[in-house]
């Protein structure tokens, strides 16, 4: 059972360029986590969302960031207009369930770099 | 509000030694606690979680913790570490203000195994 993948692994954008990011969860998984890591940080999470549904964006910036999980296909996390600021590892996590006591599975993340 | 604080945010350490990794957290509710690993450049792999029952949890890799409630910590320890163990180290408690499961993270603890 593959885990959770995402891609790119690495991406470069220059400012003012747009970023997507793209998760695909473990086999059976129908809940989406989306979390950034600045450096020498902690994960902060930024969104949750099941097929079709965003259930709480309550840490995703309030302009540029969006994110989507379609009823087909990857779950995607796309910046607009990127600045300096976004460069950050942003970690795609995935569960079978939705309750608090479930594991989340952890993708290797996209690592960011905008020059 | 719930906050995780790992309170140390370097650990250096001799191979064999013991090691404990501190995780202090606040919460008024009943709380589900987690610890993950994450090797460099790499996504977070989950070592063990606390939900409910025997306060003494056991993990993979020969780490294991123990959820005092009194004393709001959730500490990490492994009797013996190996080079292997070098990584960063984040706490985490599931949020339960919201729908799902959202975590919040510790700053990390950098685990430095020397020969």
């Amino acid at each position: 059972n593959a885990g959770v993948m995402q891609n790119p692994r690495h991406l470069v954008r220059r400012r003012g360029q747009e970023a997507r990011l793209r998760c695909s969860p473990m086999k059976g998984h129908s809940h989406v986590y989306w979390y950034r890591q600045l450096p020498e940080e902690g994960l902060k999470f930024m969104v949750y969302l099941q097929k079709e549904n965003i259930i709480d964006e309550s840490g995703m910036p309030k302009e540029r960031f969006s994110a989507e999980f379609p009823k087909e296909g990857p779950s995607i996390l796309r910046i607009q207009q990127v600045v300096r600021g976004d460069s950050a590892a942003y970690f795609c996590a995935s569960s079978i369930g939705a309750g608090r006591q479930e594991t989340q599975y952890f993708g290797p993340g996209t690592r960011l770099l905008v020059l | 509000a719930q906050s995780v604080t790992q309170l140390d945010s370097q650990v250096p350490v001799f191979e064999e030694a013991p090691v404990e990794l501190r995780c202090n957290y606040s919460s008024s509710v009943s709380v589900y606690l987690f610890w993950y690993v994450q090797y460099p450049n790499q996504g977070l792999q989950l070592l063990l979680k606390y939900l409910s029952g025997s306060t003494l949890v056991k993990g993979i890799n020969g780490f294991e913790a123990e959820f005092n409630k009194s004393q709001t910590s959730f500490h990490l320890r492994k009797p013996s570490v190996h080079i292997s163990d070098t990584a960063e180290y984040f706490c985490a408690v599931s949020d339960h203000s919201n729908q799902g499961g959202k975590l919040i993270f510790g700053q990390g603890t950098e685990l430095s195994v020397k020969p």
